[in-house]
């Protein structure tokens, strides 16, 4: 499965919308885009995923590039609750999840 | 209602004490995963069931065995825990076919080795 990278670490104020990089610039064609968010002691949460379209759902947006090289995750109005370490992993269907080292979020009052 | 729950919730064992932490699942979810995530760590994986068919990572300790009796129930030993192997034990289901890579991870097992 193709590697990630994305920012250790990144601050968003509350009410406002958090935009969480990854790059993936190895993907190949059948590889997806996951993401997952792990809030403090508790275990990973999906939050959605695509494969080169935008998706939208209840909790978050999804827009991958034309190229398929990056996406960003966003939060439309980051809460308090959004606190979290938030992992980008691509993966072909079959394949096993595997997670990257993640990017902590820290929603700030 | 959770639908993927393990226990102990939290487990204390002696160094070399055999420990047996248990998950259990209500979503009829043919996959399952057992995932160790260290301290300030991200979630690595140890093993998984597909159905009943059993596989291992390479790089996953002999230390560390599993059972999977049922489809609901699944089990993770550790035969003779080091320090090294304080952590937390983290589940997962998933159903495959369904293609959304969406699995369902249990709130975890945090081991501490004295």
């Amino acid at each position: 499965d193709a590697k990630t990278t994305q920012p250790p670490s990144m601050d968003c104020a509350e009410g406002r919308a958090a935009n969480l990089p990854c790059n993936h610039s190895t993907i190949s064609g059948n590889e997806y885009v996951y993401w997952y968010r792990q809030i403090h002691s508790q275990g990973p949460q999906y939050i959605i995923h695509g494969l080169k379209n935008n998706e939208t759902n209840e909790m978050a947006s999804l827009i991958i590039t034309e190229d398929r090289k990056s996406s960003t995750l966003i939060l439309p109005h980051a809460t308090l609750r959004d606190t979290a370490v938030y992992y980008c992993i691509v993966k072909a269907g079959a394949n096993n999840l595997f997670f990257g080292t993640g990017t902590r979020l820290t929603v700030i009052p | 209602d959770a639908m993927v729950i393990q226990n102990p919730r939290y487990q204390v064992t002696q160094f070399g004490k055999p420990v047996t932490l248990s998950c259990s699942q209500t979503l009829n979810h043919n996959v399952m995963y057992w995932y160790q995530q260290k301290s300030s760590q991200a979630p690595k994986l140890l093993f998984h069931y597909y159905d009943k068919d059993f596989n291992n990572e390479a790089d996953t300790p002999d230390n560390f065995q599993s059972r999977r009796p049922n489809t609901s129930f699944c089990f993770l030993d550790i035969r003779s825990p080091g320090l090294g192997d304080a952590a937390m034990y983290l589940c997962a289901t998933e159903r495959t076919g369904q293609n959304t890579g969406e699995l369902f991870f249990g709130e975890g097992s945090r081991l501490t080795v004295l």
